[in-house]
């Protein structure tokens, strides 16, 4: 299995501000995902972070208020910019290892934006 | 536009009881269907079914897939009140520039009384 982890684990951020989530993988993986779970609602697929090259976003997210960065293939992070309260959610990093069956998730980072 | 539905959205019952939840789906491409369970943050991974008819058993838990039809049962037997927790259906689709994206269902809230 893969074990992940995330920092921080939780976060009560000042709308108009940004915050940086990281996502540490303890050994070499082929993707890296994000999704975001709003309150009370379900997964969704924020973007692929793709090692070495600008991310594949999913329709509804821009990179102006996503950034995502994944320098190597342990590790990438996700920016929420310009922080609003609609922005409140859980933000998982995901991983998929070319022949395993399942996709790990992360511990997740519960944001909260007044 | 690719849909994962599930249903019921809540389940109430008592320890003892069997449930059944239920995820339906449209996609192009379909490659596998996973069940996770949510408990806090992080969705840990129960199964993941590609034929048609193939019982996937682990423990009190079972599910099976039916790709005619288009849909997928979970079935845990006995329950617990570990068993309470949100349910998570996905359906990983074939794609050329991301191997691994799945598409969760709204999930099914699970909370087995003593």
């Amino acid at each position: 299995s893969a074990v992940i982890s995330q920092k921080p684990s939780r976060d009560i951020c000042q709308r108009g501000t940004s915050l940086t989530i990281q996502c540490q993988v303890d050994s070499q993986v082929t993707m890296m995902f994000w999704y975001r779970q709003q309150p009370g609602q379900s997964l969704t697929l924020i973007a692929t972070a793709n090692q070495g090259s600008e991310a594949t976003y999913e329709s509804g997210f821009v990179i102006d208020k996503f950034p995502i960065s994944r320098p190597n293939l342990t590790f990438s992070t996700l920016t929420v910019s310009n922080m609003s309260p609609e922005d409140s959610s859980i933000y998982l990093c995901s991983v998929y290892r070319t022949g395993d069956v399942e996709q790990y998730f992360g511990p997740g980072t519960r944001l909260t934006v007044t | 536009e690719d849909k994962v539905v599930q249903s019921p959205l809540s389940l109430v019952v008592h320890e003892g009881d069997t449930v059944t939840l239920n995820c339906s789906y449209e996609v192009t491409n379909f490659r596998s269907l996973l069940w996770y369970k949510q408990e806090k943050k992080a969705p840990t991974f129960l199964f993941m079914l590609t034929s048609s008819g193939i019982e996937k058993k682990s423990g009190r838990l079972s599910s099976i897939l039916d790709k005619k039809e288009l849909f997928s049962i979970l079935n845990i037997t006995a329950t617990q009140t570990g068993d309470s927790a949100v349910y998570l259906c996905a359906v990983n689709k074939r794609s050329d520039n991301a191997g691994n994206m799945l598409t969760f269902g709204g999930g099914t809230r699970l909370m087995v009384k003593p």
